[in-house]
């Protein structure tokens, strides 16, 4: 079974521009959920989606906006780029909702903002 | 005060030794913990899973949970270079509303 995959696995961008990142789940699988990872906070919560809904959020500006389409494959957007906003964004996905469904992580997307 | 307090290391150790990663948490709604491990470039894979206090044994890992005192833990019997990677600590509440809060991570070397 094919793992979750991220595109672009790199993105360089400008402070202002907006940045789209993509999550494609493992088959079957019907929960995504979006991390930011830096080296100074570590791994943050961003958002869940589960039957294209936002399900839960994490403490992120409104910036960071997601959405999740039919396949559940899901996207998130953060707009007006910051220089802090340079991290590595994770997607993982579960089966379903709940803390003893096992996250699988994607590779992430890189981002880095000039 | 974080929510979860996770030792960032780096910790570098001999081939064959015991290796002890710990967390501590602030947040007794916790129930869930988790273990991933993160190698350079990749995505975290969950290694260990626990609900309650306790230990709970899978080949050469052992996590255990004390939640009177807030810390949990994460043993690596014969450590082996392969095991060289970021160790993170997940936590999360019950309920439809449960999200994953991770310790920062604890960076592991294994020196062949």
């Amino acid at each position: 079974k094919a793992g979750v995959t991220q595109t672009p696995r790199y993105l360089i961008k400008t402070r202002g521009q907006q940045v789209t990142l993509s999550c494609s789940p493992i088959s079957g699988h019907r929960s995504v959920s979006w991390y930011q990872q830096t080296p100074g906070q570590g791994l943050q919560f961003l958002f869940e989606y589960f039957s294209e809904t936002q399900r839960n959020k994490g403490n992120f500006p409104g910036r960071f906006s997601g959405r999740q389409f039919s396949n559940s494959r899901s996207e998130m957007n953060v707009s007006t780029l910051e220089l802090g906003d340079s991290a590595l964004y994770l997607c993982a996905s579960s089966h379903s909702r709940g803390a003893t469904d096992t996250q699988y992580f994607g590779p992430g997307t890189r981002l880095t903002v000039l | 005060q974080k929510e979860v307090e996770q030792d960032p290391g780096p910790l570098s150790v001999p081939e064959g030794a015991i290796v002890s990663l710990n967390c501590t948490y602030s947040n007794s709604a916790f129930q869930y913990f988790m273990w991933y491990r993160q190698y350079s470039r990749k995505g975290p894979e969950l290694l260990m899973y626990t609900y309650s206090s306790g230990n709970k044994e899978d080949g050469r890992f052992t996590a255990q949970v004390d939640k009177s005192s807030k810390y949990i833990s994460l043993f690596i019997r014969d450590s082996q270079p392969s095991d060289s990677a970021t160790y993170l600590c997940a936590m999360a509440t019950g309920g439809s509303n449960y999200k994953l809060t991770f310790g920062k991570g604890t960076l592991l070397t294994v020196n062949p």
